[in-house]
C-alpha cells in the first residue's frame, strides 16, 4: 500500500525548533518530488516547500530561510527541520507525494501533524 | 490572504452541475498549464482530482473536468452526487518557483 505518515509535531514556544518526519511506504521517496503542505485550523492550504527527486529545494517565501527540507533515502524519510517558530506557523503539517507525470500535483498525501506555537 | 481567489461557496442540487472558479495572475494560472483541484472532506486529506488544468488522476470520475481560460480556471462537476459536497482548493505552479493555493470553496449538495 502506497502511504504517508507524518510525526514529530507538538508544541513549541515562538523561537523554538521542531523537525518532523514523514515515513513512506510503497514507493521510495527519492524518486519522485515531494512537498510539504500546511493547514491552519479551519483555513486553507499552504504549499511549504518542496524537494525533487535530484533534490532541489524550493521554500515559500513565508518559510525561507527558517524550515528546511530534506530527506533520508536509506530509511526512505522526509523531514522538515523547522527553525525560529512564530505563532502564524501554528497548523497541521501533512507531507504529499508528487504524482507520477503531474506537475507540481500531489496523488498521495498523509494525514498531518499538528504543530503549535505558543507560550 | 491566498493568492488564487476562489468564490467561498457554492451549492447544487443532486444530477446538477456547478462550476468553480480560481483566478490567478499570468504568473500563475495564466502563465503556466500546472493547475490542480483537490477535494477534502472534513477531517481527511486531500485527493487529487485534476491535474496539468485537465487531466485526470487514475480512478477520478470523469464527472469532474477542468479548464482554462487566461488567468482563470475552472472545475466543473456534473452529475451531482451528495458525496461530492466537499471542500475544494485549486493550485498553480507561480513563475517564482513557488505553489499557489486558492482559498479553497466548499460545495453543498442541496
Amino acid at each position: 500500500e502506497v502511504k504517508l505518515v507524518e510525526s514529530g509535531g507538538g508544541l513549541v514556544q515562538p523561537g523554538g525548533s521542531l523537525r518532523l518526519s514523514c515515513a513512506a511506504s510503497g514507493f521510495t521517496v527519492s524518486s519522485n518530488y515531494m512537498s510539504w503542505v500546511r493547514q491552519a485550523p479551519g483555513k486553507g492550504l499552504e504549499w511549504v516547500s518542496l524537494i525533487y527527486g535530484g533534490g532541489d529545494t524550493r521554500y515559500a517565501e513565508s518559510v525561507k530561510g527558517r524550515f528546511i527540507i530534506s530527506r533520508d533515502n536509506s530509511k526512505n524519510l522526509l523531514y522538515l527541520e523547522m527553525n525560529t517558530l512564530r505563532p502564524e506557523d501554528t497548523a497541521v503539517y501533512s507531507c504529499a507525494r508528487g504524482g507520477i507525470g503531474a506537475t507540481w500535483a500531489f496523488d498521495i498525501w498523509g494525514q498531518g501533524t499538528m504543530v503549535t506555537v505558543s507560550s | 490572504q491566498s493568492a488564487l481567489t476562489q468564490p467561498a461557496s457554492v451549492s447544487g442540487s443532486p444530477g446538477q452541475s456547478i462550476t468553480i472558479s480560481c483566478t490567478g495572475t499570468s504568473s500563475d494560472v495564466g502563465g503556466f498549464n500546472y493547475v490542480s483541484w483537490y477535494q477534502q472532506h472534513p477531517g481527511k486529506a486531500p485527493k487529487l482530482m485534476i491535474y496539468d488544468v485537465s487531466k485526470w488522476p487514475s480512478g477520478v470520475s470523469n464527472r469532474f473536468s477542468g479548464s482554462k481560460s487566461g488567468n482563470t480556471a475552472s472545475l466543473t462537476i456534473s452529475g451531482l452526487q451528495a458525496e461530492d459536497e466537499a471542500d475544494y482548493f485549486c493550485s498553480s505552479y507561480a513563475s517564482s518557483r513557488t505553489l499557489a493555493f486558492g482559498g479553497g470553496t466548499r460545495l453543498t449538495v442541496l
